[in-house]
């Protein structure tokens, strides 16, 4: 079964620093793109970040760009994202996701399939 | 506010068809493909449709999509009451380099 789990969610004082993993199983992970999705309470989807199938090449939405880092482990089936000087708007679910847009290129294009559980994250003092 | 615009609510009573739309620019969907995602409420989302009309094994017949220039629609024929969730399009944006989404629009199935 494929299958995402997300971890490492919580609350974290503003300022604070947070590492979310997401381990995949029941697929190839080193064949695809992955992704991280972000939900606020009572919202909308948002992108926070993708990164190719090597890790080369990683991309973040202006909200997130120079705090949040997006890394991944093919030894290990895992991807991360490391949050840095988190604020209140960054208070949400985070989703991680597959992309299979590019299988064949490796690199994202935002076909997201499938999504994990979500982990939450709450920022506040 | 979201990129792409959706309505925030459609509704419908069993066995009706609804359309959702999404409108977006050429940066997203009038050059790239659209996605729809189905997220019931206290779930993640799930992929509904990709590549504007293709449906995932397991989703039913009764989900279609289109796209027409910068703008894509979801249709639900012979609505049924675990339809009920809201519904988020999505396509790549080619300046932000990444996917961006509706604001999504919650079904009701009355």
């Amino acid at each position: 079964e494929v299958q995402l789990l997300e971890s490492g969610g919580g609350l974290v004082k503003p300022g604070g620093s947070l590492r979310l993993s997401c381990a995949a199983s029941g697929f190839t992970f080193n064949n695809y793109a992955m992704s991280w999705v972000r939900q606020a309470p009572g919202k909308g989807l948002e992108w926070v970040s993708s990164i190719s199938v090597s890790g080369s090449r990683t991309y973040y939405s202006d909200s997130v760009k120079g705090r949040f880092t997006i890394s991944r482990d093919n030894s290990k089936n895992t991807l991360y994202l490391q949050m840095d000087s988190l604020g209140a708007e960054d208070t949400a679910i985070y989703y991680c996701a597959s992309d299979r847009e590019n299988i064949l290129t490796g690199y994202p294009g935002g076909l997201l399939d499938p999504w994990g559980q979500g982990t939450l994250v709450t920022v506040s003092s | 506010q979201s990129v792409l615009t959706q309505p925030p609510s459609a509704s419908g009573t069993p066995g009706q068809r609804v359309t959702i739309s999404c409108s977006g620019s050429s940066s997203d969907i009038g050059g790239n493909t659209v996605n729809w995602y189905q997220q019931v409420p206290g779930t993640a989302p799930k992929l509904l449709l990709y590549r504007n009309d293709q449906r995932p094994s397991g989703v039913p017949d009764r989900f279609s999509g289109s796209k027409s220039g910068a703008s894509a629609s979801l249709a639900i024929s012979g609505l049924q009451s675990e339809d009920e969730a809201d519904y988020y399009c999505s396509a790549w944006h080619d300046s932000l380099n990444g996917p961006v989404f509706g604001g999504g629009t919650k079904l009701t199935v009355l």
